[in-house]
Protein backbone atom coordinates (compact mmCIF):
# COMPACT_ATOMS: atom_id res chain seq x y z
CA UNK A 1 0.00 0.00 0.00
CA UNK A 2 1.48 3.40 -0.95
CA UNK A 3 -0.30 5.06 2.33
CA UNK A 4 -1.59 8.37 3.04
CA UNK A 5 -0.89 10.37 0.36
CA UNK A 6 -0.83 14.54 0.34
CA UNK A 7 -0.72 16.99 -1.81
CA UNK A 8 1.34 19.32 -2.60
CA UNK A 9 3.77 19.11 -0.32
CA UNK A 10 4.98 22.55 -0.21
CA UNK A 11 2.64 25.35 -0.51
CA UNK A 12 3.72 29.33 -0.55
CA UNK A 13 1.05 31.93 -1.22
CA UNK A 14 0.10 35.50 -0.30
CA UNK A 15 -2.60 36.23 2.23
CA UNK A 16 -6.01 36.39 0.82
CA UNK A 17 -5.83 33.53 -1.46
CA UNK A 18 -7.56 30.02 -1.22
CA UNK A 19 -5.62 27.07 -0.56
CA UNK A 20 -6.46 23.78 -1.01
CA UNK A 21 -4.95 20.46 0.81
CA UNK A 22 -5.72 16.99 -0.85
CA UNK A 23 -5.98 13.72 0.73
CA UNK A 24 -5.84 10.04 -0.37
CA UNK A 25 -5.86 7.64 2.65
CA UNK A 26 -4.85 4.10 2.88
CA UNK A 27 -7.46 2.01 0.84
CA UNK A 28 -9.78 0.61 2.88
CA UNK A 29 -9.30 2.82 6.11
CA UNK A 30 -12.83 4.41 6.88
CA UNK A 31 -11.62 7.17 9.26
CA UNK A 32 -9.71 10.41 8.34
CA UNK A 33 -8.11 12.87 10.22
CA UNK A 34 -6.56 16.89 9.52
CA UNK A 35 -4.04 17.96 11.88
CA UNK A 36 -2.01 21.29 12.13
CA UNK A 37 1.31 21.15 13.44
CA UNK A 38 3.01 24.68 14.55
CA UNK A 39 5.56 25.24 17.39
CA UNK A 40 3.33 27.04 19.59
CA UNK A 41 0.57 24.52 19.41
CA UNK A 42 2.13 20.98 18.63
CA UNK A 43 -0.36 18.78 16.83
CA UNK A 44 -3.81 20.18 16.87
CA UNK A 45 -6.51 17.81 15.21
CA UNK A 46 -8.99 19.98 13.06
CA UNK A 47 -11.41 17.99 11.59
CA UNK A 48 -12.27 14.01 11.23
CA UNK A 49 -14.10 11.90 9.55
CA UNK A 50 -15.47 8.26 9.48
CA UNK A 51 -17.21 6.60 6.03
CA UNK A 52 -16.90 10.11 4.55
CA UNK A 53 -19.08 11.68 7.19
CA UNK A 54 -17.80 14.64 9.53
CA UNK A 55 -18.00 13.43 12.87
CA UNK A 56 -16.35 16.39 15.12
CA UNK A 57 -15.41 19.51 13.28
CA UNK A 58 -14.24 21.53 16.89
CA UNK A 59 -10.49 22.27 16.35
CA UNK A 60 -11.42 24.01 13.17
CA UNK A 61 -10.00 27.37 13.74
CA UNK A 62 -12.49 29.60 12.13
CA UNK A 63 -15.10 29.42 9.37
CA UNK A 64 -12.38 30.66 6.91
CA UNK A 65 -11.37 26.71 7.35
CA UNK A 66 -13.59 24.17 5.60
CA UNK A 67 -12.66 20.13 4.81
CA UNK A 68 -14.90 17.83 2.69
CA UNK A 69 -15.29 14.07 2.00
CA UNK A 70 -16.74 13.95 -0.99
CA UNK A 71 -15.98 9.56 -1.42
CA UNK A 72 -13.93 7.24 0.23
CA UNK A 73 -10.45 7.82 -1.72
CA UNK A 74 -10.34 11.83 -0.87
CA UNK A 75 -10.44 14.69 1.32
CA UNK A 76 -9.67 18.37 1.06
CA UNK A 77 -8.78 21.04 3.55
CA UNK A 78 -9.73 24.24 2.48
CA UNK A 79 -8.80 28.03 3.74
CA UNK A 80 -10.15 30.76 2.03
CA UNK A 81 -9.28 33.64 3.01
CA UNK A 82 -5.69 32.81 3.70
CA UNK A 83 -3.74 34.35 6.51
CA UNK A 84 -0.48 34.26 7.55
CA UNK A 85 -0.90 32.67 10.90
CA UNK A 86 -2.36 29.92 9.08
CA UNK A 87 1.36 28.86 8.05
CA UNK A 88 1.71 25.70 9.74
CA UNK A 89 2.67 21.68 8.42
CA UNK A 90 -1.25 19.89 7.83
CA UNK A 91 -1.07 16.32 8.31
CA UNK A 92 -3.63 13.99 6.72
CA UNK A 93 -3.83 10.70 8.74
CA UNK A 94 -6.24 7.46 8.09
CA UNK A 95 -7.11 4.60 10.24
CA UNK A 96 -9.56 1.82 10.69
CA UNK A 97 -11.63 0.86 13.31
CA UNK A 98 -10.86 -3.30 12.43
CA UNK A 99 -12.49 -5.89 15.32
CA UNK A 100 -14.11 -2.72 17.03
CA UNK A 101 -10.86 -1.44 18.78
CA UNK A 102 -9.18 1.37 18.23
CA UNK A 103 -6.17 1.66 15.67
CA UNK A 104 -2.74 3.13 15.25
CA UNK A 105 -3.61 6.47 12.88
CA UNK A 106 -1.23 6.37 9.43
CA UNK A 107 -0.31 9.51 8.55
CA UNK A 108 0.68 11.11 5.29
CA UNK A 109 4.03 13.37 4.54
CA UNK A 110 2.26 16.32 5.53
CA UNK A 111 1.91 19.95 3.50
CA UNK A 112 4.15 22.93 4.58
CA UNK A 113 2.09 25.52 4.05
CA UNK A 114 3.27 29.32 4.28
CA UNK A 115 1.13 32.04 3.83
CA UNK A 116 3.24 35.55 3.28
CA UNK B 1 -12.43 15.26 26.92
CA UNK B 2 -9.01 13.71 27.82
CA UNK B 3 -6.61 15.41 28.35
CA UNK B 4 -2.91 13.85 28.06
CA UNK B 5 0.24 15.49 29.50
CA UNK B 6 3.65 14.54 28.60
CA UNK B 7 7.37 15.10 30.35
CA UNK B 8 10.06 15.91 29.75
CA UNK B 9 9.66 18.64 27.25
CA UNK B 10 13.14 18.08 26.52
CA UNK B 11 15.65 15.27 27.16
CA UNK B 12 18.70 14.64 26.55
CA UNK B 13 20.83 11.44 26.72
CA UNK B 14 24.61 10.31 25.85
CA UNK B 15 24.75 7.15 23.52
CA UNK B 16 24.08 4.07 24.63
CA UNK B 17 22.01 5.23 27.90
CA UNK B 18 18.34 4.84 28.56
CA UNK B 19 15.84 7.24 27.58
CA UNK B 20 12.41 7.11 29.28
CA UNK B 21 9.33 9.63 28.43
CA UNK B 22 6.31 9.37 30.84
CA UNK B 23 2.62 10.87 30.11
CA UNK B 24 -0.32 11.08 32.01
CA UNK B 25 -3.72 11.01 31.11
CA UNK B 26 -7.31 12.09 32.40
CA UNK B 27 -10.38 9.93 31.76
CA UNK B 28 -10.59 6.67 33.09
CA UNK B 29 -11.99 5.96 29.70
CA UNK B 30 -8.74 5.48 27.60
CA UNK B 31 -7.86 2.19 26.20
CA UNK B 32 -5.35 2.77 23.35
CA UNK B 33 -1.68 4.06 24.06
CA UNK B 34 0.20 4.71 20.95
CA UNK B 35 3.48 6.63 20.47
CA UNK B 36 4.49 8.36 18.04
CA UNK B 37 8.42 9.01 16.38
CA UNK B 38 8.69 12.13 14.25
CA UNK B 39 12.15 12.78 12.99
CA UNK B 40 12.76 16.42 11.85
CA UNK B 41 11.00 17.34 8.82
CA UNK B 42 8.66 13.77 8.81
CA UNK B 43 5.59 12.65 9.74
CA UNK B 44 4.65 11.00 12.80
CA UNK B 45 5.05 7.03 12.60
CA UNK B 46 4.20 4.78 15.28
CA UNK B 47 6.94 3.06 16.89
CA UNK B 48 4.97 1.07 19.68
CA UNK B 49 0.88 1.12 20.87
CA UNK B 50 -0.50 -0.81 24.15
CA UNK B 51 -3.79 -1.54 25.31
CA UNK B 52 -5.10 -1.06 28.77
CA UNK B 53 -5.69 -4.77 28.96
CA UNK B 54 -1.91 -5.46 29.07
CA UNK B 55 0.53 -3.89 31.42
CA UNK B 56 3.31 -3.78 29.74
CA UNK B 57 4.76 -4.40 25.88
CA UNK B 58 8.44 -4.49 24.59
CA UNK B 59 10.14 -4.45 20.54
CA UNK B 60 13.64 -4.84 20.85
CA UNK B 61 14.80 -1.44 22.14
CA UNK B 62 11.90 -0.06 23.33
CA UNK B 63 9.13 -0.72 25.60
CA UNK B 64 5.66 0.69 26.85
CA UNK B 65 4.33 0.21 30.41
CA UNK B 66 0.58 1.13 31.43
CA UNK B 67 0.16 1.90 34.93
CA UNK B 68 -4.05 2.02 35.19
CA UNK B 69 -4.50 2.61 38.36
CA UNK B 70 -2.04 6.08 38.30
CA UNK B 71 -3.25 6.68 34.55
CA UNK B 72 0.06 7.25 33.18
CA UNK B 73 2.03 4.83 30.40
CA UNK B 74 5.84 5.41 29.58
CA UNK B 75 8.17 4.72 26.95
CA UNK B 76 11.47 3.10 27.53
CA UNK B 77 14.21 3.51 25.16
CA UNK B 78 17.36 1.19 25.83
CA UNK B 79 21.02 1.47 24.74
CA UNK B 80 19.99 4.54 22.69
CA UNK B 81 21.59 5.48 19.19
CA UNK B 82 21.99 9.14 17.71
CA UNK B 83 19.61 7.71 14.92
CA UNK B 84 16.99 7.49 18.23
CA UNK B 85 17.08 11.88 18.26
CA UNK B 86 13.40 12.63 17.44
CA UNK B 87 10.26 14.18 18.73
CA UNK B 88 8.27 11.17 20.60
CA UNK B 89 4.62 12.08 21.05
CA UNK B 90 2.45 9.55 23.34
CA UNK B 91 -1.29 9.26 22.67
CA UNK B 92 -4.76 8.13 24.45
CA UNK B 93 -7.96 6.76 22.96
CA UNK B 94 -11.24 5.90 24.42
CA UNK B 95 -13.02 2.86 23.08
CA UNK B 96 -16.70 4.69 21.93
CA UNK B 97 -14.85 8.04 20.43
CA UNK B 98 -14.01 6.75 16.84
CA UNK B 99 -10.45 6.74 17.12
CA UNK B 100 -9.94 9.86 18.04
CA UNK B 101 -6.42 10.51 19.34
CA UNK B 102 -5.17 12.72 22.22
CA UNK B 103 -1.79 13.58 22.04
CA UNK B 104 0.72 14.91 24.56
CA UNK B 105 2.92 17.76 23.62
CA UNK B 106 6.03 16.30 22.68
CA UNK B 107 9.57 15.33 23.93
CA UNK B 108 12.25 15.80 21.86
CA UNK B 109 15.12 13.69 22.49
CA UNK B 110 18.77 14.15 21.60
CA UNK B 111 21.39 11.39 21.88
CA UNK B 112 24.53 12.61 21.80
CA UNK B 113 27.58 10.32 20.64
Amino acid sequence: DAGVIQSPRHEVTEMGQEVTLRCKPISGHDYLFWYRQTMMRGLELLIYFNNNVPIDDSGMPEDRFSAKMPNASFSTLKIQPSEPRDSAVYFCASSSRASRSNQPQHFGDGTRLSIL
Amino acid sequence: GENVEQHPSTLSVQEGDSAVIKCTYSDSASNYFPWYKQELGKRPQLIIDIRSNVGEKKDQRIAVTLNKTAKHFSLHITETQPEDSAVYFCAASMRYNFNKFYFGSGTKLNVKP
